[in-house]
């Protein structure tokens, strides 16, 4: 297993355009993550999944976003009409059971809104 | 409401020891996380902590104490490595949540 990957690495797309992440997370891992993080600051909590249930959604996830995650393996992550704010680095992380473990991150994905 | 209060910034002589702390209010606390983040990269797991007191890893140790809402990480023997964000960071307190609260980190550089 070569831990939590994420696709694309990079992304830069015009205002108002759609785009899509994805994310493999360690395989037996069954909690899914994803958190936003800009420059100078901690990430931030987008949503979470237990196996393919989304079982929490921050306030920071507007209606322009959606993430699934089919079957319980990979996740995406879409957001619709982007606008220059969304640009960030978008990372997944994953964990199994309990919290003490701390999470696996994978290297994100940064987005660019031009 | 959760709250996370790290120092922006330090500078750490290579060798060196350097102490990272964390204050933090939460309305349940659920343990505390360290986390690494070299610029670009992701953040990676350093340290959970539970019970007052301190754990030692190799270089890291991390103390915790719940009554002060206080927390630090420790790095011995400092290398150039070392040089990167250090996340302190907080299980929300709702029931059933798995979300990080993260502080915005500490920008560790460690000079020659």
């Amino acid at each position: 297993d070569t831990g939590v990957s994420q696709d694309p690495r990079h992304k830069i797309t015009k205002r108002g355009q759609n785009v899509t992440f994805r994310c493999d997370p360690i395989s037996e891992h069954n909690r899914l993550y994803w958190y936003r993080q800009t420059l100078g600051q901690g990430p931030e909590f987008l949503t979470y999944f237990q196996n393919e249930a989304q079982l929490e959604k921050s306030r920071l996830l507007s209606d322009r976003f959606s993430a699934e995650r089919p079957k319980g393996s990979f996740s995406t992550l879409e957001i619709q009409r982007t606008e220059q704010g969304d640009s960030a680095m978008y990372l997944c992380a994953s964990s199994l059971g309990g919290q003490g473990g701390g999470y696996t991150f994978g290297s994100g994905t940064r987005l660019t809104v031009v | 409401g959760q709250n996370i209060d790290q120092p922006t910034e330090m500078t750490a002589t290579e060798g060196a020891i350097v102490q990272i702390n964390c204050t933090y209010q939460t309305s349940g606390f659920n343990g505390l996380f360290w986390y690494q983040q070299h610029a670009g990269e992701a953040p990676t797991f350093l340290s959970y902590n539970v019970l007052d007191g301190l754990e030692e890893k190799g270089r890291f140790s991390s103390f915790l104490s719940r009554s002060k809402g206080y927390s630090y990480l420790l790095l011995k023997e400092l290398q150039m490595k070392d040089s990167a964000s250090y996340l302190c960071a907080v299980p929300y307190s709702g029931a059933g949540s798995y979300q990080l609260t993260f502080g915005k980190g500490t920008k560790l550089s460690v000079i020659p």
